[in-house]
């Protein structure tokens, strides 16, 4: 059983193309994630979720959109896709609040985008 | 700002024993994390600390002092299959997962 599920794994498109990731977690936790990690290896968060608030990392280009149905989804709604959006994204899961501090983030494996 | 430092790149020979460090900078603090990840795969957890200290785990462990903003992680006995990047992130004051660029180790025979 996956923890954390994302498709698709590999995603090739057009620039100004709009695509879709999809991520479920099976955990239970309340907050969700999506992470970008580019060429140089660094995992930037873009946006982090729970059933209360949205926090968005201000330097996301707003063409980038979360949609969550239901607290186990978290899917990544990407507009007019451009080549620098090129990179692998992660979906996470975790539940650290105040009183759980030490839940660890469990990763999806991973969407590599590649944009032509 | 928020940052987090780790060196790019550290080589080390097989069965050896190798320190990768991490200092951080970030507004508040409530623990830090050490994540392994393969090329092409997710990070997956390795170890937490929250208090000053060593934690050990099995060849891994993980130190951190909090007035230095620092830690280290420890792999003894390193095997082949160790060869892979190793992430620092830190809990921040709203509890978010704050990241370091990793370290990437490559184990020599």
């Amino acid at each position: 059983d996956t923890a954390v599920s994302q498709t698709p794994k590999y995603l090739v498109t057009q620039m100004g193309n709009d695509k879709s990731i999809k991520c479920e977690q099976n955990l239970g936790h309340d907050t969700m994630y999506w992470y970008k990690q580019d060429s140089k290896k660094f995992l930037k968060i873009m946006f982090s979720y729970n059933n209360k608030e949205l926090i968005i990392n201000e330097t996301v280009p707003n063409r980038f959109s979360p949609k969550s149905p239901d607290k186990a989804h978290l899917n990544l709604h990407i507009n007019s896709l451009e080549l620098g959006d090129s990179a692998v994204y992660f979906c996470a899961s975790s539940q650290a609040s105040q009183e759980i501090l030490n839940t660890e983030a469990f990763f999806g494996q991973g969407t590599r985008l590649t944009v032509v | 700002g928020q940052n987090i430092d780790q060196p790019t790149e550290m080589t080390a020979t097989e069965g050896a024993i190798v320190q990768i460090n991490c200092t951080y900078q970030t507004s508040g603090f409530n623990g830090l994390f050490w994540y392994q990840q393969h090329a092409g795969e997710a990070p997956t957890f390795l170890s937490y600390n929250v208090l000053d200290g060593l934690e050990e785990k099995g060849r891994f462990s993980s130190f951190l002092s909090r007035s230095k903003g620092y830690s280290y992680l420890l792999l003894k006995e390193l095997q082949m299959k160790d060869s892979a990047s190793y992430l620092c992130a830190v809990v921040d004051s709203n509890y978010q997962l704050i990241w370091g660029a990793g370290t990437k180790l490559i184990i020599k025979p």
